[in-house]
C-alpha cells in the first residue's frame, strides 16, 4: 500500500503549457516536500512545506500544503524543456517536533515538457 | 567535497556475490539515511543513523543487507548473497542533524547495482 499516491504518473506537455501534479494520503505529515530528480542523479529538494494551507512560489512553481496536512500539490506555469524530469514528494510522519528520520517517498510523476 | 558522494556510481555482480556501497555524507552531517529507488518508483527507506548508532533499521527488506557507520561520517551498505531482485539503485542521503523535524536532507547521486 503506497502511502503517498502521486498523480499522474505520466505527463506530458507542450512548452507553455500549466500542469499541476497532485500528492494525496490518508495520513497526516508534519510536513511534506518535494524533490526533482534526473537520470542518474539523486532527488534534489525544491520545497518544504509546513503549515496545513500554507502556499509557496519558487518561480514559475507554486506548491500548497492541504489545510489537514495530508495532500499537497505543484502548478507548474508555463512548463519549459528545462522542466523535465521526475516530481516527487515525500513526507516526514513526525510528531511534537521530533523526526522519525525517514521520509516516505510518493511514487514519482514523470515529466516531458516538449519544445 | 561539497555534496553527498557515493561509490561505486556503478556495480554490476552476479547473483550470490557479496557487495559493498559507500556513503560520504556532507561534513558535520550527524544523520545518515540509506534509500532504494527502484525503476519509475519513488525512493524505499532503508535505514537511518543518528551519529554512529542505527536509530531505524526498519527498511531493510531482510538479513542480507546490513549497514555500518563506525566513525559517525562514512557509512557502507552491505549486501550478502546477492538477488537479481536486489537491483536498483541505492541513494544515501545525509541532514545536519536530525531528531528536528523539517530537517532537510541532501542526496547522493547514488549507486547503480545490477544483479545479473
Amino acid at each position: 500500500t503506497q502511502l503517498l499516491e502521486q498523480s499522474p504518473q505520466f505527463l506530458s506537455i507542450q512548452e507553455g503549457e500549466n500542469l499541476t501534479v497532485y500528492c494525496n494520503s490518508s495520513s497526516v505529515f508534519s510536513s511534506l516536500q518535494w524533490y526533482r530528480q534526473e537520470p542518474g542523479e539523486g532527488p534534489v529538494l525544491l520545497v518544504t512545506v509546513v503549515t496545513g494551507g500554507e502556499v509557496k512560489k519558487l518561480k514559475r512553481l507554486t506548491f500548497q500544503f492541504g489545510d489537514a496536512r495530508k495532500d499537497s500539490s505543484l502548478h507548474i506555469t508555463a512548463a519549459q524543456p528545462g522542466d523535465t524530469g521526475l516530481y516527487l514528494c515525500a513526507g516526514d510522519r513526525s510528531a511534537g517536533g521530533t523526526s522519525y528520520g525517514k521520509l516516505t517517498f510518493g511514487q514519482g510523476t514523470i515529466l516531458t515538457v516538449h519544445p | 567535497g561539497a555534496g553527498v558522494s557515493q561509490t561505486p556510481s556503478n556495480k554490476v555482480t552476479e547473483k550470490g556475490k557479496y557487495v559493498e556501497l559507500r556513503c560520504d555524507p556532507i561534513s558535520g552531517h550527524t544523520a545518515l539515511y540509506w534509500y532504494r529507488q527502484s525503476l519509475g518508483q519513488g525512493p524505499e527507506f532503508l535505514i537511518y543513523f543518528q551519529g554512529t548508532g542505527a536509530a531505524d533499521d526498519s527498511g531493510l527488506p531482510n538479513d542480507r543487507f546490513f549497514a555500518v557507520r563506525p566513525e559517525g561520517s562514512v557509512s557502507t551498505l552491505k549486501i550478502q548473497r546477492t538477488e537479481r531482485g536486489d537491483s536498483a539503485m541505492y541513494l544515501c542521503a545525509s541532514s545536519l542533524t536530525s531528531g528536528l523535524a523539517q530537517d532537510t536532507q541532501y542526496f547522493g547521486p547514488g549507486t547503480r547495482l545490477t544483479v545479473l
